[in-house]
């Protein structure tokens, strides 16, 4: 397998547009994550999905922030309109269960920069 | 609140000497432990796990982690440091209990001087 892959792996754009980052998860895992790196507040989850369906939507910042898993292969994270504070290093990772069990597969990220 | 604490930000260690990175979590039960290292640009790589049993567990790259339930830690630990070791460690928490996702410590900077 691959791993888990993300795309782009980094994305400049300008406040108020719309952003789209896109990840594909292992085949065969159950779970998609997403979390977000920021030097001031570390790695949070914003979101996770098991077999397509949103468990926990909790950490998403606000209503800017949207997330779709229209299939077991492809997820998507949208930032509508984005603002320079969304600046950070978004990962998606899988696994086969939410404890971890098989340890959670990371991508290698999206750098989104807003300016 | 549950929490996982790193208390040190940054730690330099000579190429050679031993390492401990510590870990701190606050949770009812017994939560699933977990290290993971991040070179630069990079995703995050799993160096070793615990979930129950024997409270030392060994990892990838000669990493080894020890539980103590009676001080809810989980420190990380390498008898020798190679220069490729320099990269970012974080401990993450599963609160099985409580029905929660992989949550990360702030990590810790590992830099090896020669």
């Amino acid at each position: 397998d691959a791993g888990v892959i993300q795309s782009p792996r980094h994305e400049v754009t300008e406040m108020g547009q719309e952003v789209t980052l896109r990840c594909k998860p292992i085949s065969g895992h159950d779970y998609l994550f997403w979390y977000r790196q920021t030097m001031m507040r570390g790695l949070e989850l914003l979101i996770y999905f098991n077999n397509n369906v949103p468990i926990d939507d909790s950490g998403m910042p606000e209503d800017r922030f949207s997330a779709k898993m229209p299939n077991a292969s492809f997820s998507t994270l949208k930032i509508q309109p984005s603002e320079p504070r969304d600046s950070a290093v978004y990962f998606c990772a899988s696994s086969f269960a939410r404890s971890g069990e098989g340890g959670y597969t990371f991508g290698s990220g999206t750098r989104l920069t807003v300016v | 609140a549950q929490s996982v604490t790193q208390p040190d930000i940054h730690i330099t260690v000579s190429e050679g000497a031993s390492l401990e990175l510590r870990c701190n979590y606050s949770y009812g039960a017994t939560p699933y432990l977990f290290w993971y290292v991040q070179s630069p640009g990079q995703g995050l790589q799993l160096l070793l796990k615990y979930f129950s049993g024997d409270t030392l567990v060994q990892g990838i790259k000669g990493f080894e982690a020890e539980f103590k339930r009676s001080q809810s830690s989980f420190n990380l630990r390498k008898p020798s440091v190679h220069w490729s070791d320099a990269a970012e460690y974080f401990c993450a928490v599963v609160d099985n209990q409580a029905g929660t996702a992989l949550i990360f410590g702030k990590g810790t900077t590992l830099s090896v001087s020669s």
